[in-house]
C-alpha cells in the first residue's frame, strides 16, 4: 500500500459525460500527480500540483482540468468525454520538499466511455 | 509521446534465471526510477537512482544510473514466479519539477 488512494476504482459513462476523480496524496506529500495509462500511449504525464499551485502541464486535453484543495486532495475533472478518454488515471504524490522527490502512485482509476 | 527506449519489450524467462533491462534516452536526466506494475494496479516504486554511476540493491534487484546520465538498467538475479509484471523505467530531467516520462515497459513472464 503506498498511502496514496483514488476514487473511485472504476468508472463507466458515456460520450459526452463529465466525470471527476480524487485522489488523497500520502501523508505529509505535497505535490500531487496525474499520469494517464492507455494501450498505445503508454503512461503520459497530465498534470502537476504543489501545495495548491498549478507546478506543471503535460498532455493534458482542453476538455481536462485539476485543482488541488486546501487539504492536499486532488480532483481531476474530465468533460465532453469521448471513447479515446478511456484509459486508466493513476495520481501519484510527493513530498518535493528536497531533491529526493520519489513518486508513490495509487491504485488508478479505470475509466470505461461507452 | 515517450523519449525513453525501453528494451526487450518481453521476456519470457525461467524460474532462478537473471533478467536484464535497459532505459536509454537522447536527453539528460538527473533521476531514474524503476517501478513494477501489476494488471489493474498502480505502479510500485522498487529503486530511485539520483546520481550518475550510482548503482542501488533492493533485495534481488540491482539498478544502475549510467555515467552518460542517458540510460539506466535494471538487473533482477534468480527470478521467482512474484516478479511476473512490467516493470517501468522513468526519468526526470532537472528543468522538469518532477515531472516524470516513462518507458514503454518490460513484461517479464517467469515459468517454472
Amino acid at each position: 500500500d503506498s498511502g496514496v488512494t483514488q476514487t473511485p476504482k472504476h468508472l463507466i459513462t458515456a460520450t459526452g459525460q463529465r466525470v471527476t476523480l480524487r485522489c488523497s496524496p500520502r501523508s505529509g506529500d505535497l505535490s500531487v500527480y496525474w499520469y494517464q495509462q492507455s494501450l498505445d500511449q503508454g503512461l503520459q504525464f497530465l498534470i502537476h500540483y504543489y501545495n495548491g499551485e498549478e507546478r506543471a502541464k503535460g498532455n493534458i486535453l482542453e476538455r481536462f482540468s485539476a485543482q488541488q484543495f486546501p487539504d492536499l486532495h486532488s480532483e481531476l475533472n474530465l468533460s465532453s468525454l469521448e471513447l479515446g478518454d478511456s484509459a486508466l488515471y493513476f495520481c501519484a504524490s510527493s513530498s518535493d520538499r528536497s531533491s529526493y522527490n520519489e513518486q508513490f502512485f495509487g491504485p488508478g482509476t479505470r475509466l470505461t466511455v461507452l | 509521446g515517450q523519449q525513453l527506449n525501453q528494451s526487450p519489450q518481453s521476456m519470457f524467462i525461467q524460474e532462478g534465471e537473471d533478467v536484464s533491462m535497459n532505459c536509454t534516452s537522447s536527453s539528460i536526466f538527473n533521476t531514474w526510477l524503476w517501478y513494477k506494475q501489476d494488471p489493474g494496479e498502480g505502479p510500485v516504486l522498487l529503486i530511485a537512482l539520483y546520481k550518475a554511476g550510482e548503482l542501488t540493491s533492493n533485495g534481488r534487484l540491482t539498478a544502475q544510473f549510467g555515467i552518460t546520465r542517458k540510460d539506466s538498467f535494471l538487473n533482477i538475479s534468480a527470478s521467482i514466479p512474484s516478479d511476473v509484471g512490467i516493470y517501468f523505467c522513468a526519468g526526470r530531467k532537472s528543468d522538469s519539477w518532477g515531472k516524470l516520462q516513462f518507458g514503454a515497459g518490460t513484461q517479464v513472464v517467469v515459468t517454472p
